[in-house]
């Protein structure tokens, strides 16, 4: 199985701070198939990022992700009040599909 | 809008069954593949199945072993997860999510917002 790890594990960020989550994939991926995910407690997970690069419908500008072979990048530009969130990085591009631990945002 | 809810959660003693719904609306049920993914408590996502759009094929995690099967009812939007042997590592919260595509190929683009499951004697 492909394991997917992220740094940092949870970060202290202030509104309008840009934020870089990482996330590394345990052998090279087809960046076609990863994608980044939002997570607030108690709320459905939100489909952020896909394909490595193309934001999914209705997500903000502000966030933007990059990346090829083992090594990506999420960016929110301008940290808001409602990004306080965990972010996942997951990957389809060998099965099965696998997450990352996950980036805890927080203030 | 696209809408998925889970129900179906609770509390079941150690060993026992529980079998989870997903109710899908606001798009063409029969079109799309769909997963079940959990999250144990102060845990990360964790990925459990997958069923493709006409139910032709399944795939789970190896970390199941066989306790957990996968189904679909595209005449009433639905999608099910059996449960059984279920013990205390089982217990988080259980999300259906649509992929994108019919093939399962794991872009999960819309989810729900889950349904508690307890092991617990």
């Amino acid at each position: 199985d492909i394991q997917m790890t992220q740094s940092p594990s949870s970060l202290s960020a202030s509104v309008g701070d840009r934020v870089t989550i990482s996330c590394r994939a345990s052998q090279s991926i087809n960046s076609a198939y990863l994608n980044w995910y939002q997570h607030k407690p108690g709320k459905a997970p939100n489909l952020l990022i896909y394909a490595a690069s193309s934001l999914h419908s209705g997500v903000p500008k502000r966030f933007s992700g990059s990346g090829s072979g083992t090594d990506f990048t999420l960016t929110i530009s301008s940290l808001q009040p409602e990004d306080f969130a965990t972010y996942y990085c997951q990957q389809s591009s060998s099965p099965p599909l696998t997450f990352g631990p996950g980036t805890r945002v927080e203030i | 809008q696209v809408q998925v809810v889970e129900s179906g959660g609770g509390v079941v003693q150690p060993g026992g069954s529980l079998r989870l719904s997903c109710a899908a609306s606001g798009f063409t049920f029969g079109t799309y593949a769909m997963h079940w993914v959990r999250q144990a408590p102060g845990k990360g996502l964790e990925w459990l199945a997958v069923i493709l759009f006409d139910a032709s094929n399944q795939h789970y995690a190896e970390s199941l072993q066989g306790r957990f099967t996968v189904s679909r009812d595209n005449s009433n939007n639905t999608v099910h997860l059996q449960m059984n042997r279920l013990g205390t590592e089982d217990t988080a919260v259980y999300f259906c999510a649509r992929d994108h595509s019919p093939w399962g190929t794991a872009r999960l683009d819309y989810w729900g917002q889950g349904t508690l499951v307890i092991v617990s004697s």
